[in-house]
C-alpha cells in the first residue's frame, strides 16, 4: 500500500542547531505540504510544493525551508532552531489535484531546548 | 482569505447520545469543507467533505455533516456516540481558488463517556 512516512518521529535539539525533518511518500503525488500543530492553533501551513523544484511559503514559513528534488520527498529544514519551533510537525500529500483530501504522516515531535 | 472557527475546545457526550461538533467558516469564493479526526500520537485522518450538492454529507465511521450556507456552518454530527469516537476533530476549509491549500480550525476534543 502507498504510504507517507516521516522521520525522525521524535527529536530533541538545542537552540541554534540545524534540523531536517524528512517526509517520503510513495503515491507519486505532486502536492506535498508541511504543517505544524500547536495547542490552541490547530494546524498551520509552513511550506508546500506542487511538484519537483516548486516550493511555496505558507502561513508560518519564517525560519523554515524546503526543497523538492524529486516527487517522493519534501524535507523540512530549520536553519537555526529556536524554542518557538518546538512543535509537532506533519507532512501531508493529496489524493489528487484539487481534491482537498490530505493524507498525513504520523508526525515528528521536535523539542528545541 | 479563508478561515475556520471551532468555538468549543471540548465536547462531552455520553455513549449512545447524539453528538455535534461545531464549525463555522469564512471564504471569499465557494467553500470546500472538510472534517478530519486525530487519534493520540497519530496523523490526521480524512472523515468527510462537502464540495457541492446535497447539504448533508455522510462520511466514515457513521459521521455526517450538514452544510448551511446562510449560517456559514458545517457542523459534524453522529446519531449515537461511541467511546471509540473520543479524539480530536478538525474542521478545514478552502475556497475554489485555493488549490489544495486547506485552512484548519483549532480543533475540538470529543470525549465520549461510558
Amino acid at each position: 500500500d502507498a504510504e507517507i512516512t516521516q522521520s525522525p518521529r521524535h527529536k530533541i535539539t538545542e537552540t541554534g542547531r540545524q534540523v531536517t525533518l524528512a517526509c517520503h511518500q510513495t503515491w507519486n503525488h505532486n502536492n506535498m505540504f508541511w504543517y505544524r500543530q500547536d495547542l490552541g492553533h490547530g494546524l498551520r501551513l509552513i511550506h508546500y510544493s506542487y511538484g519537483v523544484h516548486d516550493t511555496n511559503k505558507g502561513e508560518v514559513s519564517d525560519g523554515y525551508s524546503v526543497s523538492r528534488s524529486n516527487t517522493e520527498d519534501l524535507p523540512l529544514t530549520l536553519e537555526s532552531a529556536a524554542s518557538s519551533q518546538t512543535s509537532v510537525y506533519f507532512c501531508a500529500t493529496t489524493t489528487g489535484p484539487n481534491t482537498g483530501e490530505l493524507f498525513f504522516g504520523e508526525g515528528s515531535r521536535l523539542t528545541v531546548l | 482569505a479563508q478561515s475556520v472557527a471551532q468555538p468549543e475546545d471540548q465536547v462531552n457526550v455520553a455513549e449512545g447520545n447524539p453528538l455535534t461538533v461545531k464549525c463555522t467558516y469564512s471564504v471569499s469564493g465557494n467553500p470546500y469543507l472538510f472534517w478530519y479526526v486525530q487519534y493520540p500520537n497519530r496523523g490526521l485522518q480524512f472523515l468527510l467533505k462537502y464540495i457541492t450538492g446535497d447539504n448533508l454529507v455522510k462520511g466514515s465511521y457513521g459521521f455526517e455533516a450538514e452544510f448551511n450556507k446562510s449560517q456559514t456552518s458545517f457542523h459534524l454530527k453522529k446519531p449515537s456516540a461511541l467511546v471509540s469516537d473520543s479524539a480530536l476533530y478538525f474542521c478545514a476549509v478552502r475556497d475554489d481558488n485555493a488549490g489544495n491549500m486547506l485552512t484548519f480550525g483549532g480543533g475540538t476534543r470529543l470525549m465520549v463517556k461510558p
